[in-house]
């Protein structure tokens, strides 16, 4: 079945350092979201990126989508402790747009 | 504006005990979805609605059933539940399907003992 997954799993990272999650679909994806979760709170959507090679940043955040929209990154520069959290892509389902599979996600640590 | 409002916030069952989840949201959105989230597993989708008196299954349904008899109200029910089904629960919303974000609301911790 279609899967989406996320490495690493987990990342601790030093206050000051960068951060990049990586997102792998086996199918292709037409659109794919970003999501934060704080500990203890619920996913907050990021962003979305719908083209092929589309690059987009937010502050210290920059987003990748492949050229072959199988897969993206998250990358993070100079991490705060603001950055900590759970980290999830989601790609809509091949049977259909309206649902979307996630990520397994990445949590990341930043250490002060 | 409450966006996403789910009750109760926490819930404590034994097994074979019934309960119903309750998703309520004011942003007039067509899609809402139920979720589970389990350590290491991300969140799977359970069950979803398209539209008001409209559901269909989605990656996890089994033990669970939903009715959407309002637009703006997403029941997530448990008939029996069992100890496998603690977990917690998000309800999201989005306006429409594809290119859209979900809102979610801050989730349903269910512990079944």
């Amino acid at each position: 079945g279609q899967q989406v997954m996320q490495i690493p799993q987990y990342q601790h990272v030093q206050e000051g350092e960068d951060f990049t999650t990586y997102c792998n679909s086996s199918t292709t994806l037409s659109n794919i979201q970003w999501y934060k979760q704080r500990p203890g709170g619920h996913p907050v959507f990021l962003i979305q990126l719908v083209k092929s090679g589309e690059v987009k940043k937010q502050k210290r955040l920059t987003f990748q989508f492949g050229e072959a929209k199988k897969n993206s990154s998250l990358h993070i520069t100079a991490t705060q402790t603001t950055d900590v959290g759970t980290y999830f892509c989601a790609g809509p389902t091949t049977s259909g747009t309206y649902k979307y599979i996630f990520g397994t996600g990445t949590r990341l640590k930043v250490l002060a | 504006n409450a966006g996403v409002t789910q009750t109760p916030k926490f819930r404590v069952l034994k097994t074979g005990q019934s309960m119903t989840l309750l998703c309520a949201q004011d942003m007039n959105h067509e899609y809402m979805y139920w979720y589970r989230q389990d350590p290491g597993m991300g969140l799977r989708l359970i069950h979803y609605s398209v539209g008001e008196g409209t559901t269909a299954k989605g990656e996890v349904p089994d033990g669970y059933n939903v009715s959407r008899l309002k637009k703006q109200n997403f029941l997530l029910g448990l008939e029996s539940a069992a100890p496998s089904q603690t977990s917690v629960y998000f309800c999201a919303s989005s306006y429409s399907a594809g290119v859209q974000p979900q809102h979610f609301g801050d989730g349903t911790r269910l512990s079944i003992l």
